[in-house]
């Protein structure tokens, strides 16, 4: 398995535009995390699904960032509108059965 | 929620040992992980623990869990240059695994 794949591995974008990240889990994981990570503020958890359905958003900073999972092996990030304050690097990880965790390579989002 | 602490920055001499320090909040936590950042990567996971063991030995690492305090240490032996890295702690609480905020190792000759 070539493990989680994200895209794209880095973004520049304009305060106020719309910005997608896209991660494919691993082949047979049933949870799927997205992660933020500052110097800042460290890692921290996003939203994180269970079998495509979303359990736990309370890490979601506000309405402009939305998840979806429509199936098994994809999941969006939208963050719209974007501000300066949202740049950092992005992470989605995979497990099975909510243990070990699986990271994708990470995309730095730089929203000037 | 579980809370998850660790110290921000180790720094170490190559050749000596290091260890790096994490406390947490939850008494339930079943699995207990040390995940390491290279630059520019993901984490991936380095070494984990039951909780009911109390040490844990890897080659150079050795992790020791001390339930009572809720302390967990991970000791990387000879430390080495390629050693140098963010270790992240990772309690496994409420089914999901809390992560603190990691340890930035840095090794100098």
């Amino acid at each position: 398995d070539a493990g989680v794949i994200q895209s794209p591995r880095h973004e520049v974008t304009e305060m106020g535009q719309e910005v997608t990240l896209r991660c494919k889990p691993i082949s047979g994981h049933d949870y799927l995390f997205w992660y933020r990570q500052t110097m800042m503020r460290g890692l921290e958890l996003l939203i994180y699904f269970n079998n495509n359905v979303p359990i736990d958003d309370s890490g979601m900073p506000e309405d402009r960032f939305s998840a979806k999972m429509p199936n098994a092996s994809f999941s969006t990030l939208k963050i719209q509108p974007s501000e300066p304050r949202d740049s950092a690097v992005y992470f989605c990880a995979s497990s099975r059965g909510g243990d070990e965790q699986f990271f994708g390579p990470g995309t730095r989002l730089t929203v000037l | 929620g579980e809370d998850v602490e660790q110290s921000l920055f180790l720094s170490v001499r190559e050749g000596d040992s290091s260890v790096i320090n994490c406390t947490y909040t939850d008494s339930s936590s079943t699995y207990l992980y040390w995940y390491k950042q290279e630059p520019g990567a993901g984490l991936q996971l380095l070494t984990y623990i039951f909780s009911n063991m109390d040490m844990k030995q890897d080659q150079r690492l050795t992790v020791l869990l001390n339930k009572k305090d809720k302390h967990l240490s991970l000791r990387i032996a000879d430390t080495q240059t390629g050693d140098s890295a963010i270790y992240f702690c990772a309690v496994n609480g409420s089914y999901i695994p809390t992560f603190g905020r990691g340890t930035s190792l840095i090794v100098h000759p």
